[in-house]
């Protein structure tokens, strides 16, 4: 069965301090993988696609990775304005847009 | 403004009822997906349909139909609503259905209350 896990949960950090989002996933003929972010009661904003493994995209202080298995989020030097759940989707060949839990980020002055 | 458009944004209404929920797509978009939201859950999946055919299906219950028009706007129908169909409702669209994956952008959401 397709499936998208992203780790942690929930994440902490102090301004400035720089750190990593996970979302591994297991899917019959990958797509696309997506990162999204979301604000309490709101639609998700789309951030960056990638495609295949090796694959980088960068937007302010964000960076996406992608390997065969998993994608990582790589936040530097957050901003309380960067506190949201970032979502991690994959679309495989039928065409289903699968979404993960998500990582609910906060980041305090 | 993802271009995405859901009405209404609120809906409160009693269990047993029968609600519609709408989306317009981003101009020249033919792929629209519903999802459901509830408090503190993920996006759940609930159907696709790409330029008026029914295209992928998630979780949808019985008692939910959708279907999308031929000016491409979507209806997502609720029937038979029981408390635990409260959440927010998303509607997304992308340009195509085809090749490489693109990525959705999505409307503000309809809350739905069942009380």
């Amino acid at each position: 069965e397709d499936q998208v896990t992203q780790s942690p949960e929930a994440l902490r950090l102090q301004e400035g301090e720089s750190s990593s989002l996970n979302c591994s996933y297991t899917v019959s003929g990958l797509r696309g993988l997506f990162w999204y972010r979301q604000d309490p009661g709101k639609g998700p904003e789309f951030l960056f696609t990638l495609y295949s493994a090796g694959e980088e995209k960068e937007k302010e202080r964000l960076k996406a990775t992608l390997t065969k298995k998993e994608s990582f989020l790589h936040i530097t030097a957050p901003k309380p304005e960067d506190s949201a759940t970032y979502l991690c989707a994959v679309q495989e060949y039928t065409d289903k847009l699968i979404f993960g839990t998500g990582t609910r980020l906060q980041v305090f002055p | 403004d993802s271009g995405v458009t859901q009405t209404p944004k609120h809906l409160i209404t009693a269990t047993g009822q029968r609600v519609t929920l709408r989306c317009s797509p981003r101009s020249g978009d033919l792929s629209v997906y519903w999802y459901q939201q509830s408090l503190d859950q993920g996006l759940q999946f609930l159907i696709q349909y790409y330029n008026g055919e029914e295209r992928a299906k998630g979780n949808i219950l019985e008692r939910f139909s959708a279907q999308q028009f031929p000016d491409l706007h979507s209806e997502l129908n609720l029937s038979s609503l029981e408390l635990g169909d409260s959440a927010l409702y998303f509607c997304a669209s992308s340009a195509s259905s085809a090749g490489i994956g693109t990525e959705a952008f999505f409307g503000q959401g309809t809350r739905l209350t069942v009380v």
